[in-house]
């Protein structure tokens, strides 16, 4: 079973700062998957990964992947309060599932 | 247009009952996800469907789970003899190409308590 941590798990900086949000997985995979998560919401789909070296920007996240060190990385970019919500990635195997962090729970203070 | 619909919102049903919840995706979107949400559990994906197949079905948790698809568009998910650890949230997504390769849409989930 493909195995996928987060860390931190929990993080509070302030607006203005930079931040980055790490995800590293078990076996081999060329796909990883970042969303979002406001309390009481569903999820949302943030940036879709599907091979090494693959890079991808929306507004003040970026996500990279690396799948030979099997690291995505979710970069924060001058926090704004907005961004407080809950972070998740996952990365799936050959096998057709879905295997999901734990959460990062960002905290953006003023 | 609209977006994946999920019903019911909430259910509360007794232990030992057999339920029912309904994904109505994007019209189009031929790939369709089940996930649930716990606080024990977390995150846990359950099936996928491409069209009305789904290729894998070995992360239902037991087979009290089951689910199907049908005419490409609505699916449903079935738990029999319900227990107390399916309490979840039930999470629907669907996504305009196969298995993981664009951004998936969720619906707003299905809140299942029993009792």
């Amino acid at each position: 079973e493909l195995k996928v941590e987060q860390n931190p798990l929990f993080l509070s900086m302030q607006e203005g700062k930079n931040y980055t949000i790490y995800c590293n997985y078990s076996t081999t995979s060329d796909r990883l998957y970042w969303y979002r998560q406001d309390p009481g919401k569903s999820l949302e789909s943030l940036f879709v990964l599907l091979s090494n070296g693959a890079v991808k920007q929306e507004g003040r996240l970026m996500a990279s992947l690396d799948t030979k060190a099997r690291l995505s990385t979710l970069h924060i970019t001058a926090a704004v309060h907005d961004l407080s919500a809950t972070y998740f990635c996952a990365s799936t195997n050959t096998g057709n599932q879905f295997y999901f962090g734990t959460g990062t729970s960002l905290t953006v203070i003023p | 247009g609209a977006g994946v619909s999920q019903s019911p919102s909430n259910k509360v049903t007794e232990k030992g009952k057999d339920v029912e919840l309904r994904c109505d995706p994007i019209s189009g979107h031929t790939a369709l996800y089940w996930y649930r949400q716990s606080l024990g559990q977390g995150l846990e994906f359950l099936i996928y469907f491409q069209g009305n197949s789904a290729p894998d079905k070995s992360g239902l948790p037991s087979d009290r789970f089951s689910a199907e698809r049908t005419g490409g568009s609505v699916s449903t998910l079935t738990i029999q003899r319900t227990q107390q650890e399916d309490s979840a949230v039930y999470l629907c997504a669907s996504s305009p190409g196969g298995w993981g390769n664009q951004p998936q849409h969720f619906g707003d989930g299905t809140r299942l308590s029993i009792l």
